[in-house]
């Protein structure tokens, strides 16, 4: 069966500094994955996106995602944390429709 | 429309009425999804729409749940004889394609009480 893992409930970063949330996924072959952002009180918002190319995918507000085909993963990057990033972020994958993990809820802190 | 729409954003009713939930995708997606999310959890798949057909129903939690597409455009989601583990959001999402990326609506909460 298709799966998303998304390992951590909760990333707790200080602003300024480098945030990782981390994605592992099972799918068979090569599946689209994304990363969608939710905020509070509001609807899902895309975030970045891989198909196929460039491993290093970079997406909106200054995210990035990096597709590791050996380790299954799609961990998603961010070089700086703001505090207007702390949100809940899913990790998704699959062919004909998307597979989400479990969400993780990242915090910034100032 | 600029976005996808659903009606109601909230909905309460009593455990065994049934419900008619609703979503407008953006004019022009082909695609059309149908999830839930309940309280702090991930979202669960339940139906997708490719037109008018549903080639993957496979999520339908059981035989309460139906939906429904017409026309290539609006769905509706039902529930009948409503339970209280039925009570979450539900969210519609569409999409230009397979795999284009999806556009979330606001989604409908349900309580069942």
């Amino acid at each position: 069966a298709q799966s998303v893992a998304q390992p951590e409930d909760q990333v707790n970063v200080a602003e300024g500094n480098p945030l990782t949330v981390k994605c592992t996924y099972s799918v068979s072959g090569n599946p689209y994955l994304f990363w969608y952002v939710q905020y509070p009180n509001r609807g899902l918002q895309f975030l970045l996106k891989y198909i196929t190319g460039d491993n290093l995918v970079k997406g909106s507000y200054g995210f990035e995602a990096e597709f590791n085909k050996s380790q299954t993963s799609f961990h998603l990057k961010k070089p700086s944390a703001l505090v207007s990033d702390s949100a809940l972020y899913f990790c998704a994958g699959g062919y004909n429709k998307l597979i989400f993990g479990a969400g993780t809820r990242l915090a910034v802190h100032p | 429309g600029a976005g996808v729409s659903q009606s109601p954003s909230n909905k309460v009713t009593e455990k065994g009425k049934d419900v008619e939930l609703r979503c407008d995708p953006i004019s022009g997606h082909t695609a059309l999804y149908w999830y839930r999310q309940s309280l702090g959890q991930g979202l669960e798949f339940l139906i997708y729409f490719q037109g008018n057909s549903a080639p993957d129903k496979s999520g339908l939690p059981s035989d309460r749940f139906s939906a429904e597409r017409t026309g290539g455009s609006v769905s509706t989601l039902t529930i009948q004889r409503t339970q209280q583990e039925d009570s979450a959001v539900y969210l519609c999402a569409s999409s230009p394609g397979q795999m284009r990326g999806y556009t979330f609506g606001s989604g409908t909460r349900l309580t069942v009480v």
